[in-house]
């Protein structure tokens, strides 16, 4: 079974701010999937990929497949960012995904 | 819209009790998943079904049963026989296949207490 690591647990930062999160997992895998969950406890899908990189607005999510590694950046951070991000990976099987414990991301104004 | 709808948002149950959480999709999605959420802890999957009448255990299935009869709803009953139920459970959905399949579209969420 997959083993999902995330780091940091816990990140606080100023507004504006850069913020990276990192995710490795042990296993190949068919798709990573980067996941916002917002303190009311719902959770959104915010990328899928399975090589290179993808953006969407201030978001930018990276994957290296030989280092079995991903990274979640966040251009200009606000404090609307604040929630907790999860890494999650797939292995194309019909149970769904594998989850990290999450990070934590507090931006404070 | 299309969504999960995730029933009752808040519950509270005493031991010895069974308690059904209702999850509902108008997506026509025909996989759906049940995970359990513990603080400082991943997500982790209770059952799943990827069609009508069919459903798997996933890693914490005891204590846990379900049923899906009709495509649209995934409905997980925490038995009195589940030693710690007190959690937040989320519901999920996706396609079966193809580009979709494993996207997950989530519920709001059950946040379960027991007294």
């Amino acid at each position: 079974k997959n083993e999902v690591e995330q780091s940091p647990q816990n990140l606080t930062a100023q507004e504006g701010e850069f913020i990276t999160i990192n995710c490795s997992y042990s296993v190949g895998i068919s798709a990573l999937h980067w996941l916002q969950q917002h303190p009311g406890g719902g959770i959104v899908s915010l990328f899928m990929l399975s090589s290179g990189k993808k953006k969407h607005g201030r978001l930018i999510a990276t994957i290296n497949i030989q280092e079995k590694h991903s990274s979640l950046h966040i251009t200009a951070s606000h404090p609307r960012d604040s929630a907790v991000y999860i890494c999650a990976v797939s292995g194309g099987g019909a149970d769904g995904l594998t989850f990290g414990k999450g990070t934590h991301l507090i931006i404070q104004p | 819209d299309g969504g999960i709808t995730q029933s009752p948002k808040y519950l509270f149950r005493k031991e010895g009790q069974n308690v059904t959480l209702s999850c509902e999709q108008n997506l026509n999605h025909d996989a759906m998943y049940w995970y359990r959420q513990d603080p400082g802890q991943g997500l982790r999957l209770i059952y799943y079904s990827q069609i009508v009448n069919d459903f798997q255990k996933g890693d914490i299935a005891e204590g846990y049963s379900v049923s899906r009869e009709k495509k649209e709803s995934f409905p997980l009953t925490v038995t009195s026989a589940q030693k710690n139920p007190t959690a937040f459970y989320l519901c999920a959905s996706s396609t079966r296949t193809g580009v979709g399949a494993n996207v997950l579209t989530f519920g709001a969420g059950s946040r379960l207490t027991v007294l």
